[in-house]
This record gives structure tokens, C-alpha cells and sequence, in this order.
């Protein structure tokens, strides 16, 4: 079975600076996706940024961007200039199976950016 | 703009009550999935629909039924609420095929007395 995990809880960090989330995964799919999920308090959560496996070269969206590392099964999320709008639960998501549509999602990371 | 709308944001029952929980996307979307999410356990995927009266079971749907009678409506019911259903519920949607970006409603905290 696929699985995610996020190692970290919680993270912080100031205003400005980056910060990276963790996340590793476990498939034996050879094609799939990965996505990484904001979830703002009390708010919907929105999709971030999105990584083909097969595509070598790392997503990118504005401020956000990943490290993939498919032989290690990692997909890490870098925030650049971290904002206090960056605020958020991050969920790592896999689909179940590589053709499927549904997602298995991580624990969560709760980011806090302070001012 | 996507919309995801459901139908409470906080809904408060009673154990044993039978409790319907509503989700309407109106981007004409194939897919749409009920999750929960619990602090420390993520998202869980409770049911999951690819067309109108079809219907997939998640990891957790035990305890839960699902309707999906036209495309844009998606609904979860709890047969018989008890308190260990006490949580958030969100409801998503997506485009058929791989890859698609969900879009998730604002959710509905369901207390269940």
C-alpha cells in the first residue's frame, strides 16, 4: 500500500526567510503523481504545486517549489520568502495507485510564520 | 472560479440521529471524494464517486453511506451517529484522469453529542 509520512508537525519560521517540509513516500508505482496541499486556518484548502515522476525537473509555482528525489522516494516543499499568508497545514499527497484518482494524504505539517 | 459548497459549517447531532451531510460542486467535475481529517491523522478518505450512482469505498467507511443521485451533489449520511464520528468532514472535486487537482469545500465540523 502507498503511504506518506511527514516527519514534522510543526515548523516555524520568520518572515522572509525559506523553509523546507519534509515528506517521503512509499510506492511501487513507476509513474504517479505528487502533490503538496495548503490548508490555511479556517479556510479551504488549495492544491500548491504538483510533480510528474517521470518529469526530472522540479516543480516550481512562484515562491514554492520542490525537491523530488525519486530513488529516495522524497518530495520535499520549499518555501522562498516565507509570508505570513504562508500559515497553513501542508499535506503531502500519493494517488493510491498510479492511475488512480484518489489520494493517500500525510499527516500534516503545521507552519507557522512569525512576523 | 471552482466552487465546493457544503452545506453547514458547524452541525451539532445527537447520538443515534441519522445525519446528512450535503456537498455541491458546480464545475460539472467526475469525481468527487468525502474525507475526514482529524488533528494527528491527517486526511482520510471516507468515499470516493467517478460518476453519478457510482461509488467507491476509502479506508474508513464504516459507519457511512454516500448518495450521489446527480452529478453536482454529493452526499455523506450517517446512519446512526456516534460520538467517534465527531470531527471534520470535507467534501472535494476533481476532473476524471490522472493528475487532476482536487478542490475542496470549506468543510463541516460535525459535533456529535
Amino acid at each position: 500500500a502507498q503511504t506518506v509520512t511527514q516527519s514534522q508537525p510543526e515548523m516555524s519560521v520568520q518572515e522572509a526567510e525559506t523553509v523546507t517540509l519534509s515528506c517521503t513516500y512509499d510506492t511501487s508505482e513507476n509513474n504517479y503523481y505528487l502533490f503538496w496541499y495548503k490548508q490555511p486556518p479556517s479556510r479551504q484548502m488549495i492544491l500548491v504545486i504538483r510533480q510528474e515522476a517521470y518529469k526530472q525537473q522540479n516543480a516550481t509555482e512562484n515562491r514554492f517549489s520542490v525537491n523530488f528525489q525519486k530513488a529516495a522516494k522524497s518530495f520535499s516543499l520549499k518555501i522562498s520568502d516565507s509570508q505570513l499568508g504562508d500559515t497553513a497545514m501542508y499535506f503531502c499527497a500519493l494517488p493510491i495507485r498510479g492511475g488512480s484518482e484518489k489520494l493517500v494524504f500525510g499527516k500534516g505539517t503545521k507552519l507557522t510564520v512569525n512576523p | 472560479d471552482v466552487k465546493v459548497t457544503q452545506s453547514s459549517r458547524y452541525l451539532v447531532k445527537r447520538t443515534g440521529e441519522k445525519v446528512f451531510l450535503e456537498c455541491v460542486q458546480d464545475m460539472d467535475h467526475e469525481n468527487m471524494f468525502w474525507y475526514r481529517q482529524d488533528p494527528g491523522l491527517g486526511l482520510r478518505l471516507i468515499y470516493f464517486s467517478y460518476d453519478v450512482k457510482m461509488k467507491e469505498k476509502g479506508d474508513i467507511p464504516e459507519g457511512y453511506s454516500v448518495s450521489r443521485e446527480k452529478k453536482e451533489r454529493f452526499s455523506l449520511i450517517l446512519e446512526s451517529a456516534s460520538t467517534n464520528q465527531t470531527s471534520m468532514y470535507l467534501c472535494a472535486s476533481s476532473f476524471g484522469g490522472r493528475g487532476n487537482e482536487q478542490f475542496f469545500g470549506p468543510g463541516t465540523r460535525l459535533t456529535v453529542l
